[in-house]
């Protein structure tokens, strides 16, 4: 069955740390991966995309995210977080024979000063 | 204006009752989606619909309808609400090929 697992339900770090959120997935398909930013009160913003080539991809507000096949891993990082970076993080996936996509559960991030 | 715009923000309502939930978008995709979210549960999708005349259940579809009025158009239908449908929905549009959805600022549904 097609799954994507967010292993951490809450993480906390200090402003300037380094972040790492987790998502592994498991799907049959050649997946194209995403990671969601949820701030209170607001709908998901998109963060970055993997659909083939780089297997590190950039994405807005400093964030970048690297996809590992041999591990089913697509690992959110930035190499140091502001206060304004929490709110809660979904990672999701699909593929290219269906047109939905699977949300893991996020992970809720808060930065203490 | 927003692109994918969700009326009403917030609604209260009582068990029984019938809702809607409406959504609208600027974008001009064809792909347009419901879900619903659930604190610990993630989004799960509710319906989806390609075009105005390829409207799709999603895993959760049960106790829902929807409605593709038009391109832009994609309501969401409670017809007798019930407690457990209580729950922040959220609409989303895709573009053809493999861009990512674009979400809604979402309607917070409490039914009492």
């Amino acid at each position: 069955a097609q799954s994507v697992t967010q292993p951490d339900i809450h993480i906390t770090v200090s402003e300037g740390a380094s972040l790492e959120l987790r998502c592994n997935y498991s799907y049959g398909a050649t997946p194209y991966l995403f990671w969601y930013v949820q701030s209170p009160g607001q709908g998901l913003q998109l963060l970055l995309k993997y659909f083939s080539g780089d297997t590190l991809v950039q994405g807005i507000k400093g964030f970048e995210a690297e996809f590992k096949r041999s591990q089913s891993s697509f690992n959110l990082r930035k190499p140091s977080v502001h206060w304004s970076d929490a709110a809660e993080y979904f990672c999701a996936v699909g593929s290219y024979n269906t047109d939905k996509l699977i949300f893991g559960t996020g992970t809720r991030l808060q930065v203490f000063p | 204006d927003a692109d994918v715009t969700q009326t009403p923000r917030n609604r209260i309502t009582k068990t029984g009752k019938r809702i809607m939930l409406e959504c609208s978008q600027t974008k001009g995709h064809d792909r347009m989606y419901w879900y619903r979210q659930d604190p610990g549960l993630g989004l799960r999708l509710i319906y989806y619909s390609f075009d105005v005349k390829d409207i799709n259940k999603g895993e959760i579809s049960d106790g829902y309808s929807v409605s593709r009025q038009a391109q832009a158009k994609f309501s969401l239908s409670l017809e007798s609400a019930i407690p457990n449908q209580t729950a922040l929905y959220f609409c989303a549009t895709r573009g053809a090929g493999r861009g990512p959805q674009h979400f809604g600022d979402g309607t917070r549904l409490s039914i009492l």
